[in-house]
């Protein structure tokens, strides 16, 4: 039972448009959201956060938007570059540090 | 800062054979977990160190996985016997309450069961 979903396993955007990953969760105790960026043979590096009493959380080129309604979070990155492809994964926790990852989305930026 | 050191990066074993999977966490980090990448499952927490105690082994798949942390700059996770299944991507990561509310992954080990 996957309590974290990301029903995209892959996407390809153009460089300088805007990308848009997403990610869907059935646990509403869940209350604290991340994305993760991972590269081919490396591990996964922290991208952004968020945490439920927000909607939005910005930084930089990424922004993080959680609908807790819809128990759905997605991630945008405005414009795309070359240097983001990579795979993606968001993840979330109950107010521990048991994080549930999704399967995670590859994305490539095409120049 | 070195990071979250894993050792080795690569292992091909043949099946039946004990297998033991290393990490250094970050220094002062209290927290240690042990993550298993597949293609299908993507990444999946096998278990939760804090204060190098286990505090949640619920992932970890059978017993045949062990894992032990004895002080705080170590952990291993065992397989005793592999199986071809067990091949996949083991991550260690390790993190501090008092700080960020992420954790910091090691660069993996990628494991084969021939």
């Amino acid at each position: 039972d996957q309590q974290v979903k990301q029903n995209s396993p892959s996407l390809s955007v153009q460089e300088g448009r805007i990308s848009i990953l997403n990610c869907d969760y059935t646990n509403s105790m869940f209350d604290y959201f991340l994305w993760y960026k991972k590269y081919p043979a490396e591990g996964p590096t922290f991208l952004i956060s968020i945490s439920s009493i927000k909607d939005k959380n910005e930084d930089g080129r990424f922004t993080v938007f959680l609908n807790k309604s819809a128990k759905h979070l997605s991630l945008h990155i405005v414009p795309s570059q070359p240097g983001d492809s990579a795979v993606y994964f968001c993840a979330a926790s109950s107010g521990t540090y048991k994080y549930i990852f999704g399967t995670g989305t590859r994305l490539k930026v095409l120049a | 800062d070195a990071g979250v050191i894993q050792s080795p990066r690569h292992e091909v074993t043949e099946m039946g054979q004990e297998v033991t999977l290393r990490c250094k966490p970050i220094s002062g980090h209290n927290s240690l977990f042990w993550y298993r990448q597949t293609m299908m499952r993507g990444l999946e927490l096998l278990i939760y160190f804090n204060n190098n105690v286990p505090i949640d082994d619920s992932g970890m798949p059978e017993d045949r996985f062990s894992a032990k942390m004895p002080n705080a700059s170590f952990s291993t996770l065992k397989i005793q016997p592999s199986e071809p299944r067990d091949s996949a991507v083991y991550f260690c990561a390790s993190t501090y309450p008092q700080g960020s509310r992420w954790a910091f992954f090691g660069q993996g080990t990628r494991l084969t069961v021939v």
